[in-house]
């Protein structure tokens, strides 16, 4: 069973729209979760990460998290054609080392 | 800053054959992840080592795939005997402190 449980599975929005994306860990024992983007062909690239509850803004990208039910989320506003990737939520358990579990990704298409 | 650096970028193999791939970390980064990434989905944690050790290789089919990383620097992944099943992007990232694991552009095997 997949611990890290992303939706929706793809998604397209206009370009200039949101974009909502969604992320569960069922494992309780996590503590720290991170977006990471992948263009296709390319290695994934941090995004953001966040460790504490609420809500963390960097540009056009916010990240939420609510530490209770182990859910993250990332916004992206004003989305252009540049942002359409495969975007990946992780988890880990707070340790020495970032050992990290992916969830399968939310592809977004942003349409121009 | 030198990123992750793999090789080869792309393998082709017949099924039975063996084929090794090889990881520089970014200088001074003690920690190494090796992630299999089948198509359309998120990496997968194979391996990952502090230095020289082996801290996990939970994940790591240990009938085929082999990874050592000699001297705390270089990696390098091995699958024995490869399999269809073994078709995928193999990604290398490495990161220190509390950074977050930074990426190589990954080696795609195809096992025919």
């Amino acid at each position: 069973q997949q611990k890290v449980q992303q939706s929706p599975e793809s998604l397209i929005v206009p370009e200039g729209g949101m974009a909502s994306l969604n992320c569960t860990s069922s494992d309780r024992n996590v503590d720290y979760f991170w977006w990471y983007r992948q263009h296709s062909g390319k290695s994934p690239k941090m995004l953001m990460s966040i460790f504490s509850n609420g809500e963390k803004e960097e540009g056009r990208f916010t990240v939420h998290l609510n530490k209770a039910s182990l859910h993250t989320s990332l916004h992206i506003r004003d989305s252009q054609p540049s942002d359409s990737a495969l975007y990946l939520c992780a988890a880990s358990k707070p340790s020495g080392s970032w050992q990290l579990i992916f969830g399968s990704g939310t592809q977004l298409t942003v349409m121009p | 800053e030198a990123g992750v650096t793999q090789s080869p970028r792309y393998a082709v193999l017949q099924e039975g054959q063996a084929v090794s791939f090889w990881c520089d970390p970014i200088s001074g980064h003690d920690t190494l992840y090796w992630y299999q990434q089948p198509r359309d989905q998120g990496p997968q944690l194979l391996v990952y080592f502090r230095d020289e050790a082996v801290i996990d290789n939970s994940q790591l089919p240990s009938d085929r795939f082999s990874a050592v990383r000699p001297k705390g620097t270089n990696s390098t992944l091995k699958i024995q005997s490869a399999k269809q099943g073994d078709t995928a992007t193999y990604l290398c990232a490495s990161s220190r402190d509390s950074q977050a694991p930074l990426f190589g552009e990954g080696t795609r095997l195809s096992v025919l």
